[in-house]
């Protein structure tokens, strides 16, 4: 397995404009987790979804971000419109069970640059 | 809330010594237990996993201690390389399946 997949690796993008982040969860897993990471908060869980419904959105910053899992192999994390302070790591994860006890896998990343 | 931290923002070791890094937790009930390994510019890579019902667990090199008592836990990684160097976390999940990060070590290993 590839493992999980994100695009793009790197956005730079000017405030204001529509960013989509997106995510390939590994295959069989049925749990899928949109992390933020900076220096001065760490990672932060914005959402997760368990057999593509989401389950938790208490982490999402505010009204400009959302995120949809259409099907178990695909997730977009949308940022309408961005600004500066979205500048941040964006990771997805996905995990094979809820329940507990299984660790995350995690994609390489979308290092977001909102200029 | 949920927190969990980490006693030392950074760590130096020599290439060959033995490394530790500790966490605590502020959630009881928290019963699995998580280190992550972040090589820059990557995602976070799982190296051990503990669950509440355990004390001890020895993995290659890594061994992950829990003490529930005091709510602590620590990663001791054998004969530290260079590769070692990273940032680590420990996580903690409380049955919703959501893992809380602590905020890193990183962990240098001088040649």
């Amino acid at each position: 397995d590839a493992g999980v997949i994100q695009s793009p690796r790197h956005e730079v993008t000017e405030m204001g404009q529509e960013v989509t982040l997106r995510c390939k969860p590994i295959s069989g897993h049925n749990s899928l987790f949109w992390y933020r990471q900076t220096m001065m908060r760490g990672l932060e869980l914005l959402i997760y979804f368990n057999n593509n419904v989401p389950i938790d959105d208490s982490g999402m910053p505010e009204d400009r971000f959302s995120a949809k899992m259409p099907n178990a192999s695909f997730s977009t994390l949308k940022i309408q419109p961005s600004e500066p302070r979205d500048s941040a790591v964006y990771f997805c994860a996905s995990s094979l069970s809820t329940g507990g006890g299984y660790g995350y896998t995690f994609g390489s990343g979308t290092r977001l640059t909102v200029v | 809330g949920e927190s969990v931290g980490l006693h030392l923002p950074t760590l130096s070791v020599q290439e060959g010594d033995n490394s530790i890094i500790n966490c605590a937790y502020s959630n009881s009930a928290s019963d699995y237990f998580i280190w992550y390994k972040q090589e820059s510019g990557k995602g976070p890579q799982f190296i051990i996993d503990i669950r509440s019902n355990m004390d001890k667990r020895q993995g290659q090199r890594v061994t992950v201690l829990l003490n529930k008592t005091v709510k602590h836990l620590s990663l001791q990684i054998a004969a530290t390389q260079p590769g070692d160097s990273a940032v680590y976390f420990c996580a903690t999940e409380t049955g919703a399946n959501n893992l809380f990060f602590g905020t890193g070590t990183r962990l240098t290993v001088i040649p």
